[in-house]
């Protein structure tokens, strides 16, 4: 019942913005769009999440067009540290989080 | 210092033992998950507890029972061990309400079942 579509797996050069996007056309009001990631064998990792604002914190950017049918999560300087998958979901607050398949992102030197 | 901890990091075990995994978290959140990865890699959520009530239980067969003696622990125990319960299992936690979803997660515990 994933509510999101990412493209399966995305290449980046080491230095460059890695530039992830996410599908979410039935994004409802109250819905936030979270973004993890998960490095090979490590637990998942919370990067961002935000509602209609654009948002920055340490870790990267998250763009959300104005009709809140995308987004856009920004790695502005990949490093081959950011390899991993990254999962784009919707959450209501309700902690029950929904993992998709996630795009694949593989940072190349 | 870990904010959140599973033990153990890797179990092996037979078919119809019985196995329990501990997490604890020292970010003084109210709420605990369990969620369970496969081996096609999918992420699925078990259980959840805040402070010490169960609050989410998905379909999970009832050999797996939670249990949390204070909100800063808790447990997953797994009766009759099976070859399909073969995964690795993470332990999250979060604070409570409009944080709900912004939650951190342990290293795993590896589980195979021979």
């Amino acid at each position: 019942d994933a509510k999101t579509t990412q493209p399966t797996s995305m290449d980046c050069a080491e230095g460059r913005a890695a530039n992830l996007p996410c599908n979410h056309s039935t994004i409802s009001g109250n819905e936030y769009v979270y973004w993890y990631r998960q490095i090979h064998s490590q637990g998942p990792q919370y990067i961002i999440h935000g509602l209609k604002n654009n948002e920055t914190n340490e870790m990267a950017s998250l763009i959300i067009t104005e009709d809140r049918k995308s987004s856009t999560l920004i790695l502005p300087h990949a490093t081959l540290r950011d390899t991993a998958v990254y999962y784009c979901f919707l959450g209501g607050n309700t902690g029950k989080l929904i993992f998709g398949q996630g795009t694949t992102l593989q940072v190349k030197p | 210092d870990t904010a959140v901890s599973q033990t153990p990091k890797y179990l092996v075990t037979q078919m119809g033992n019985d196995k329990s995994i501990k997490c604890e978290q020292n970010l003084g959140h109210d709420t605990m998950y369990w969620y369970k990865q496969d081996s096609k890699k999918f992420l699925k959520i078990m259980f959840s507890y805040n402070n010490k009530e169960l609050i989410i239980n998905e379909t999970v067969p009832n050999r797996f029972s939670p249990k949390s003696p204070d909100k800063a622990h808790l447990n997953l125990h797994i009766n009759s061990l099976e070859l399909g319960d073969s995964a690795v299992y993470f332990c999250a936690s979060s604070i409570a309400g409009v944080q709900a979803d912004t939650q951190y997660f342990g290293p795993g515990t590896r589980l195979t079942v021979l």
